[in-house]
């Protein structure tokens, strides 16, 4: 691993239906950070995590839930999707909540 | 008033081309400034930071004025290549909050 990954790359999903979406770092960082990117409304931040075992809601965090056991994963939950989380989800992390954010590819989940 | 207010655009400028854009933001406490340049469909990747004395990379200059509350980029002899999204980043860590611009659309055409 080089940096930041995400899986899946894309993803299908029904409403009702359970839904973890994987981030891993291979970079050390002490933060990391969960966006939806929509049209139109940008980044926003779900929830993040300034180091491991601790966790902070974002802007937009309902509907969702992470966890951080370790350094290097920040698994995302959609405990029940619905349609309104369609979206482009971008992970992200920083050595410090000072610094610059390095980025995933992203993962594009649909929610019929 | 958002916390963070980009002009989405979009610019459409020629090739050669100087072109510069703003970022306001509203919380006088914020403490760290980004650009970022965001291609379609691809992840923001990090174009520079923002110093109190301004920085310069290549052809990109980047400011911060305080007293005004707002950044800016500047892009001289623009290239096709440049052709993206630029996002704005204001990051206030006391607060725990990291707000994104919607971002500004850039176009170079040849």
């Amino acid at each position: 691993i080089a940096g930041i990954t995400q899986a899946p790359t894309s993803q299908i999903l029904a409403a009702g239906r359970r839904m973890t979406l994987r981030c891993t770092q291979d970079m050390r960082h002490n933060a990391m950070y969960w966006y939806r990117q929509d049209l139109g409304l940008g980044l926003r931040l779900i929830h993040y995590s300034n180091t491991a075992g601790t966790t902070g809601k974002g802007e937009v965090p309902d509907g969702y839930s992470v966890s951080r056991a370790n350094t290097d994963d920040f698994p995302l939950t959609l405990a029940s999707a619905v349609p309104s989380q369609t979206s482009v989800y971008f992970c992200a992390s920083s050595d410090s909540s000072y610094n610059e954010q390095f980025f995933g590819p992203g993962t594009r989940l649909t929610v019929l | 008033r958002k916390e963070v207010e980009q002009d989405p655009g979009p610019f459409n400028v020629p090739e050669g081309a100087t072109v510069a854009f703003n970022c306001t933001y509203s919380n006088s406490a914020s403490q760290s400034f980004f650009w970022y340049r965001q291609d379609c469909r691809k992840e923001p990747k990090l174009l520079m930071s923002v110093y109190s004395s301004g920085n310069e990379d290549g052809r990109f200059t980047a400011q911060l004025n305080r007293a005004s509350q707002y950044i800016s980029l500047l892009i001289r002899d623009s290239k096709l290549s440049d052709s993206a999204t630029y996002l704005c980043v204001v990051n206030d860590s006391s607060a725990s909050k990291i707000i994104f611009g919607s971002g500004t659309r850039l176009s170079i055409r040849p």
